[in-house]
């Protein structure tokens, strides 16, 4: 199974703040990558999907990149409600899987 | 109104089995695949299972290959999951999913979970 080492599992970020959150495949996976944002109590939402499209409604500050085996996450403006766990997930075969998740932390 | 609804959860011994339904509304059923995420208490997701929209193409995680088994019924716009020889380990609220697809044949297609249920809890425990 492919394994997806996600990076870092948690960090601590003021509003304003760029944040960069990254995910390495153990092999190539294209662009068969979707980002996921969590917030406790909740079911996750989808933020990106083919490692760099925006999901319809998702903001602007959100962008993903990377193709092969290193992807990034940036949130270019940290707002109040963008605290959360955010997860990288493989669909590129099967069985699919998710990195450990990072935690966006108020600082 | 797009929604998934699972149902079936509850507390069950270990080894013994369990089946999981979501019932789907809002949304043409039969055009789209439909998977099985999982998050045991405290813990990050975990992929389970998905089917494709005419159930031909089956994935399961390792940890649960050959002892759960996804299927679905399209004209009742369900899907299922039977759990079985259940361990303390699958221990977890179980999300059905919706897998949205973007693309044409001439560019290629990508895929996303766009729609969750909220979920249902799955216990095992003597």
């Amino acid at each position: 199974a492919i394994q997806m080492t996600q990076s870092p599992s948690s960090l601590s970020a003021s509003v304003g703040d760029r944040v960069t959150i990254t995910c390495r495949a153990s092999q190539g996976i294209r662009n068969n990558l979707g980002w996921y944002q969590q917030k406790p109590g909740k079911a996750p939402k989808l933020l990106i999907y083919a490692a760099s499209t925006l999901q319809s409604g998702v903001p602007s500050r959100f962008s993903g990149s990377g193709s092969g085996t290193d992807f990034t996450l940036t949130i270019s403006s940290l707002q109040p409600e963008d605290f959360a766990t955010y997860y990288c997930l493989q669909d590129y075969n099967y069985p699919w899987t998710f990195g450990q998740g990072t935690t966006v932390e108020m600082k | 109104e797009v929604q998934l609804v699972e149902s079936g959860g509850g507390l069950v011994q270990p080894g013994r089995s369990l089946r999981l339904s979501c019932a789907a509304s809002g949304f043409t059923f039969d055009d789209y695949a439909m998977h099985w995420v999982r998050q045991a208490p405290g813990k990050g997701l975990e992929w389970v299972s998905g089917i494709s929209w005419n159930g031909g193409i089956i994935g399961y995680a390792d940890s649960v290959k050959g002892r759960f088994t996804i299927s679905r019924d399209n004209p009742k716009n369900s899907i299922s999951l039977h759990m079985k020889s259940l361990r303390v380990e699958d221990t977890a609220l179980y999300y059905c999913v919706k897998l949205g697809v973007w693309g044409s044949p001439s560019q290629g297609y990508h895929y996303g979970m766009d729609v969750w249920g909220q979920g249902t809890t799955v216990t095992v425990s003597s």
